[in-house]
């Protein structure tokens, strides 16, 4: 099975600034990986897939990059509603696993 | 309007059994793939089990494997999880997915709201 490890487990950022989420695989998923934003008590919401597509109605601050093993969110400048826990998830190869997720917290 | 809604969790000892239903609607169930996703209190989201459109092809998480089956019924635009032979472990909020397919990807673009599943010693 492919493992997914994102880094850093915790993100520190203020509201305005950047934020750069990264997530690795454990052997190439091509450029078959999705980010969720996952906030307590709501459905995970599907930001991006094929590693750099915005799904339906996600802000263009948001922005996703890589391929083969290394890939990375980013979030241009951060809204008071970014702040939540991140995933990635690979769907190369089943087992469809998720990384541990970054928490994205106010600074 | 796509809409999950996921029901029949609760609280059952270790060894028990509960089953769970994504109930859907706002899209042709028939014609999707889904998916149970967990996270258990304090932790990530982990996936636990797939069945393809036509019931067909079933995969699950080697945690569950043996205890737990997928199933669903595409008249009654609903996704079942039958869950035996519980263990504490298994504590945890249960989500029911869809997979969106475009070309080669493959993500899950609408979840439910989770029902949550405690299973005491």
């Amino acid at each position: 099975e492919i493992v997914m490890t994102q880094s850093p487990a915790t993100l520190s950022v203020s509201p305005g600034e950047r934020a750069t989420l990264s997530c690795r695989a454990s052997q190439s998923v091509s450029s078959n990986l999705a980010w969720y934003q996952h906030k307590p008590g709501q459905a995970p919401r599907l930001l991006m897939f094929g590693a750099s597509t915005r799904a339906t109605g996600i802000p263009a601050r948001f922005s996703g990059s890589g391929s083969g093993t290394d890939f990375t969110l980013t979030i241009s400048s951060l809204q008071s509603e970014d702040f939540a826990v991140y995933y990635c998830q690979q769907y190369n190869n089943w087992p469809f696993l998720f990384g541990q997720g970054t928490k994205l917290e106010i600074k | 309007e796509v809409q999950l809604g996921e029901s029949g969790g609760g609280l059952v000892q270790t060894g028990g059994s509960l089953r769970l239903s994504c109930a859907v609607s706002g899209f042709t169930f028939r014609s999707y793939d889904m998916n149970w996703v967990r996270q258990a209190p304090g932790k990530g989201l982990q996936w636990v089990s797939y069945i393809s459109s036509s019931g067909n092809t079933i995969y699950y998480a080697d945690s569950v494997k043996g205890r737990f089956t997928i199933s669903r019924d595409n008249a009654k635009n609903s996704l079942y999880l039958q869950m035996n032979s519980l263990r504490v472990e298994d504590t945890a909020v249960y989500y029911c997915a869809r997979i969106y397919y475009s070309g080669n990807d493959r993500p899950f673009d609408y979840w439910g709201q989770g029902t949550l599943v405690t299973v005491s010693p």
